[in-house]
């Protein structure tokens, strides 16, 4: 069967630091992969996603930087984080038939 | 690009009776519509979905209703418990097309009272 990982789960960082979250799946192969972002409230803000290696959509612009270096690999980034950049972060995964499927999450504070 | 509208923000219902969210969505061309649920501190899970050849479809005390003409649908959950207290997301999408993922909703608290 199939499964995510995300990590970390819990990091805080100061303001201009830099961030690197990695996600994988397991049990798929070429998967279109997400990252959203969940700020404080509920919404769920799509970041980038990607259809393949090297293949990224950015969603919304910001000092975040996505990478697919990898088949089943999507990693986020940032040179410089912001205050604003903290949230709930989530990787996701999904098939052709258009299920979601998320990682358990990065809760990221920015201080 | 598709919006998804999501109602009401907040809804609290006295334990064992029904919570009914609705949502609505703006293109037509939309074809799969799931909810996820969400735990405080936790990662929103598929509950259910439907896809726009069937008007009904239920899981237990869990159903969804699809409304193509009016372009909207609705989650409902019977006999409420209080582990369905969490936060409820609509989304749609066009599944086999875009990969762009899905629209979410932004969200509904149910509120499960004892």
């Amino acid at each position: 069967s199939q499964t995510i990982h995300q990590w970390p789960a819990t990091l805080v960082q100061p303001v201009g630091s830099p961030l690197s979250l990695e996600c994988t799946v397991e049990g798929t192969s070429n998967p279109n992969l997400y990252w959203y972002r969940q700020a404080a409230g509920r919404g769920l803000q799509l970041l980038f996603y990607s259809v393949g290696i090297g293949q990224i959509s950015s969603e919304v612009p910001q000092n975040l930087s996505a990478s697919r270096p990898q088949d089943r690999q999507f990693i986020l980034s940032s040179k410089k984080l912001l205050l604003s950049d903290s949230g709930f972060y989530l990787c996701a995964w999904s098939i052709y038939t258009g299920e979601l499927f998320f990682g358990e999450g990065s809760r990221l504070t920015v201080l | 690009g598709e919006n998804v509208e999501q109602h009401p923000s907040t809804l609290s219902v006295q334990e064992g009776d029904s919570a009914v969210i609705k949502c609505t969505y703006s293109d037509s061309a939309s074809n799969y519509f799931p909810w996820y649920k969400q735990e405080l501190g936790k990662r929103p899970q598929l509950i259910i979905d439907i896809r726009s050849n069937v008007g009904e479809k239920k899981d237990q005390r869990i159903a969804v209703t699809l409304n193509k003409t009016a372009k909207h649908f609705s989650l409902h959950i019977t006999e409420t418990q209080p582990e369905d207290s969490a936060v409820y997301f609509c989304a749609a999408s066009y599944s086999g097309g875009g990969a762009d993922g899905l629209t979410f909703g932004k969200g509904t608290h149910l509120i499960i009272q004892p």
